[in-house]
């Protein structure tokens, strides 16, 4: 079974603090996806990762792709509190139908 | 948005008694998927259909059943459930621009089975 591996689980912080969340895998991936899931509602896509060592920036966040194409990294700068939410990595292989989806990584930030 | 909508939002239903959930999307996107959400296991896939009347299982498939007759709409079929049903279930729809691997999710359906 291919695994997606996220750390922390849990991750609770204070407004304006730095965070990273890791998405690590024994697997490559032809691409990968960051999703942000807040409560009753479904995974909003954030960004797709697809050559090793990229690194995307989407306002305060930046992605990274790892040089291996098996993990890639999620880190937030100066946290708000509306960053607060479920961060789901996600892996898909070239010519598959299917997605894998790992556990997650649930951020609290406080105010 | 990728126009999915899921009904019924929320439903209660008795161990035992079969369940329909409906997935419904506006885009004439080919691949349509399920998945339940449980804490600790992130998604996974129950069943997805990459056509009308093409479909295959998941990583958890067993206790359900789909099919998919018009592109539009994808229905998950619970048999006969069970409480180790009661879970969160979304479904989603592959891009057809983009990043072919990116998926689009519907708000979801919270199903407890008593």
């Amino acid at each position: 079974t291919q695994l997606l591996e996220q750390s922390p689980q849990f991750l609770s912080i204070q407004e304006g603090e730095n965070l990273t969340v890791y998405c690590n895998s024994s697997s490559v991936f032809s691409s990968l996806q960051w999703y942000r899931q807040e409560p009753g509602e479904g995974p909003v896509l954030l960004v797709t990762v697809v050559t090793g060592g990229e690194v995307k920036k989407l306002k305060r966040l930046t992605f990274q792709f790892g040089d291996a194409r098996k993990d890639s990294s999620l880190h937030i700068t100066a946290a708000q509190t509306g960053d607060t939410g479920l961060y789901l990595c996600a892996g898909a292989h070239t010519g598959g139908f299917k997605t894998i989806f790992g556990a997650g990584t649930r951020l609290f930030v406080k105010a | 948005d990728a126009g999915i909508t899921q009904s019924p939002r929320h439903k209660v239903t008795e161990t035992g008694t079969p369940v329909t959930l409906r997935c419904h999307q506006t885009e004439n996107h080919r691949y349509m998927y399920w998945y339940r959400q449980d804490p600790g296991h992130g998604l996974r896939l129950i069943h997805y259909s990459y056509g009308v009347k093409d479909t295959d299982k998941g990583e958890v498939s067993d206790g359900y059943s789909v099919s998919r007759s018009k592109t539009e709409d994808f229905l998950l079929t619970l048999e006969s459930a069970t409480s180790s049903q009661t879970s969160v279930y979304f479904c989603a729809i592959r891009s057809s621009s983009g990043y072919e691997d990116e998926q689009y999710f519907g708000p979801g359906t919270r199903l407890t089975v008593t």
